[in-house]
């Protein structure tokens, strides 16, 4: 699986925009980008995936460059809650799907 | 559904003691995996099912077993336990195939002294 580079730590104001970088510049074709993130103490949590297209849900939207080199994760109003550490993890779907986590970003979103 | 349920939430061990950490989900799910947070660390995969009767091996598989005799159970087990096992176990479940989402229970957290 391709190797992902974050941020260590962002801040973002509530109610603000969050975007979290990740850089994957040597991702195949055959790999996702996809987001978890992980409150403190808790199990992971998905977020999102994609492939090639920009992709949006309920809780955030991705946007993956063309190049397919680097992503943009953005929690539009970003809340308190949000406050967690977020990761990026790009891995091949499919059957053999397993995830290697790095250390994430920690987002902390204040008042 | 309960989803993801792990027990117990916390142990503390001796060193040479043995235990089984439990895992179970109610959600079908075929896909089953075990991780481990050290502190400040990213989570590791060590073991993974992919259905009853089939384990694999994931990045740090030493020191543990794991068995998958009915679809909603994936215990791991640790024998002879030791410090470096001192750690955040994270069982998950997904229905693999194609689906992307892993489903991630509560943690079981760990100390060996």
């Amino acid at each position: 699986d391709a190797k992902t580079t974050q941020p260590t730590s962002m801040d973002c104001a509530e109610g603000r925009a969050a975007n979290l970088p990740c850089n994957h510049s040597t991702i195949s074709g055959n790999e996702y980008v996809y987001w978890y993130r992980q409150i403190h103490s808790q199990g992971p949590q998905y977020i999102i995936h994609g492939l090639k297209n920009n992709e949006t849900n309920e809780m955030a939207s991705l946007i993956i460059t063309e190049d397919r080199k680097s992503s943009t994760l953005i929690l539009p109003h970003a809340t308190l809650r949000d406050t967690a550490v977020y990761y990026c993890i790009a891995a091949r779907g499919g059957s053999n799907y397993k995830l290697t986590f790095g250390k994430g970003t920690l987002l902390t979103v204040n008042p | 559904n309960a989803g993801v349920t792990q027990t117990p939430k916390f142990r503390i061990l001796k060193i040479g003691q043995s235990m089984t950490l439990q895992c179970a989900q109610d959600m079908n799910h075929n896909y089953m995996y075990w991780y481990r947070q050290d502190p400040g660390m990213g989570l590791k995969l060590i073991y993974y099912s992919v259905g009853a009767g089939i384990t694999d091996k994931g990045e740090v598989p030493n020191g543990y077993n794991v068995s998958r005799s009915t679809t909603e159970d994936f215990p791991l087990r640790l024998e002879l336990a030791a410090p470096s096992q001192t750690s955040v176990y994270f069982c998950a479940s997904g229905l693999g195939q194609g689906a992307h989402e892993q489903y991630f229970g509560p943690g079981t957290r760990l100390t060996v002294t």
